[in-house]
């Protein structure tokens, strides 16, 4: 099973709500990230979570806020978001950072529109 | 700083062609390279590249590393239209992994 599910699969907020993303994933992987993809742009990495810690946080806005609960979940906070962070955000695993032979599996994602 | 560049950036083809993707890569302590395969959703993973030289093999896909000239193709032979898709590599730092722009192909029936 190489699954990461992500809910919700859309969302609409206003620029004052607070709202969260979740990813789960069951494949006893270690490693957990949150990118951001914009149209036609390639995915664009804001957190990595290693061992349950935030070990890279790509200088992303504090709108923006990760949380890592256990190992298999990995939530982003949102709050404040203007319309520009609208996107879509996918949740990635990958089984340990730092070996060679490093395969990383992406939920279906969150379509984010911000009004 | 750590670059990845893939080509064409987009590519227009007819059914049945065979298409070559590149991918040249400078990531600082470059351990891997995967492929992916991307539509309207999250992308697909394709193939994770480690050694240089040896050829991985999925059907009509093939994809070889060459870890001296730092750089990966893609290759897709009579392809199909359910080949159309965004066409990412993104090699592996130990750290991270850094997306290349894509390439976007396009298989007209």
């Amino acid at each position: 099973d190489t699954e990461v599910t992500q809910t919700p699969k859309h969302l609409v907020m206003g620029m004052t709500n607070k709202k969260s993303l979740k990813c789960e994933q069951h494949m006893g992987h270690r490693a957990m990230y949150w990118y951001k993809q914009k149209a036609k742009k390639p995915p664009e990495l804001m957190f990595v979570y290693s061992y349950e810690k935030l070990s890279i946080n790509e200088s992303v806005p504090s709108r923006f806020s990760p949380e890592c609960p256990n190992s298999s979940l990995l939530n982003l906070h949102l709050h404040a978001l203007q319309p520009e962070d609208s996107a879509l955000y996918l949740c990635a695993s990958s089984q340990d950072r730092g070996g060679p032979q490093e395969t990383q599996y992406f939920g279906p994602g969150t379509r984010l529109l911000v009004l | 700083e750590d670059k990845v560049v893939q080509s064409p950036l987009s590519l227009v083809v007819h059914e049945g062609d065979t298409v070559t993707l590149n991918c040249s890569y400078e990531v600082t302590n470059f351990r891997s390279l995967l492929w992916y395969k991307q539509e309207k959703k999250a992308p697909t993973f394709l193939f994770m590249l480690t050694s240089s030289g040896i050829e991985k093999k999925s059907g009509r896909l093939s994809s070889i590393l060459d870890k001296k000239e730092l750089f990966s193709i893609l290759n897709i032979t009579a392809t199909q239209t359910g080949d159309s898709a965004v066409y990412l590599c993104a090699p592996w730092s130990g750290n991270q992994f850094y997306f290349g722009t894509g390439t976007s192909l396009t298989v007209i029936p």
